[in-house]
C-alpha cells in the first residue's frame, strides 16, 4: 500500500453519463495528481494541485473537471466522455519543497467509455 | 521541451540473471531521474533515483547508471526474481519539479 486509495477500481460508462472518481491520500502531503495512463504510450499528466489550488491544466478538454476539496482529496468529474477516453487514470500524491518530487501513485481506476 | 523513452518495450529475463533497461533523454534541464515499477493491476511506485551530479546510484538488487554525455541512463537488477515482473519507467524530473515518463519497458521473468 502506498498511502494513495482511489475508488472505483473500475468503471465503465456510456458517453452520456456522468461520474466521478476520487482519490485519497493518507500521507500528509499537500500536493496531488491526475495522470491518464493508455495503452503502450507515457504517463500523461492532466492536473496539478498545490496545497487545493489548481496549479497545473495540461490542456486537458472540458469533459474532465477536476476539483481538490481539502489537501487530502481529490475528485475527477467526468461527463460526456468519448471511447477515446478509455484509459487507467492515476492519483499520485507527493510533498512540495522537500529536495526531491517522488510521487506516491495509487492504483488507479480503469475506465471503459462505451 | 524534454523527451524522455526506452529503447525497447520488452525484455524476456531468464530468473537469476541480471537485467538491464535503458532509457535516452533528450533534455539535459532535468535536476534528477527516478526510476518507477508498475506491476499488474497497481499504480508505478518509485524504485530509485538519481541526482542529475551524480553517475551511479545503488539500492537493494537496483543500479542506475546516468551518463549525461549521451544523455541516458540503465537501470540494472540483479538476479532477476519473478516478482521483479512488470512495467519499468524512467522520468526525468525539472526545476519546477515536474515529471515527464517514458513510455516503460515490460520485464518478463522466465523460470
Amino acid at each position: 500500500e502506498t498511502g494513495v486509495t482511489q475508488t472505483p477500481r473500475h468503471l465503465v460508462m456510456g458517453m452520456t453519463n456522468k461520474k466521478s472518481l476520487k482519490c485519497e491520500q493518507h500521507l500528509g502531503h499537500n500536493a496531488m495528481y491526475w495522470y491518464k495512463q493508455s495503452a503502450k504510450k507515457p504517463l500523461e499528466l492532466m492536473f496539478v494541485y498545490n496545497f487545493k489550488e489548481q496549479t497545473e491544466n495540461n490542456s486537458v478538454p472540458s469533459r474532465f473537471s477536476p476539483e481538490c476539496p481539502n489537501s487530502s482529496h481529490l475528485f475527477l468529474h467526468l461527463h460526456t466522455l468519448q471511447p477515446e477516453d478509455s484509459a487507467l487514470y492515476l492519483c499520485a500524491s507527493s510533498q512540495e519543497g522537500r529536495n526531491h518530487n517522488e510521487q506516491f501513485f495509487g492504483p488507479g481506476t480503469r475506465l471503459t467509455v462505451l | 521541451g524534454e523527451s524522455v523513452g526506452l529503447h525497447l518495450p520488452t525484455l524476456s529475463v531468464q530468473e537469476g540473471d541480471n537485467s538491464i533497461i535503458n532509457c535516452a533523454y533528450s533534455n539535459s534541464a532535468s535536476d534528477y531521474f527516478i526510476w518507477y515499477k508498475q506491476e499488474s493491476g497497481k499504480g508505478p511506485q518509485f524504485i530509485i533515483d538519481i541526482r542529475s551530479n551524480m553517475d551511479k546510484r545503488q539500492g537493494q538488487r537496483v543500479t542506475v547508471l546516468l551518463n549525461k554525455t549521451v544523455k541516458h541512463l540503465s537501470l540494472q537488477i540483479a538476479a532477476t526474481q519473478p516478482g521483479d515482473s512488470a512495467v519499468y519507467f524512467c522520468a526525468g524530473v525539472d526545476s519546477w519539479g515536474k515529471l515527464q515518463f517514458g513510455a516503460g519497458t515490460q520485464v518478463v521473468v522466465t523460470p
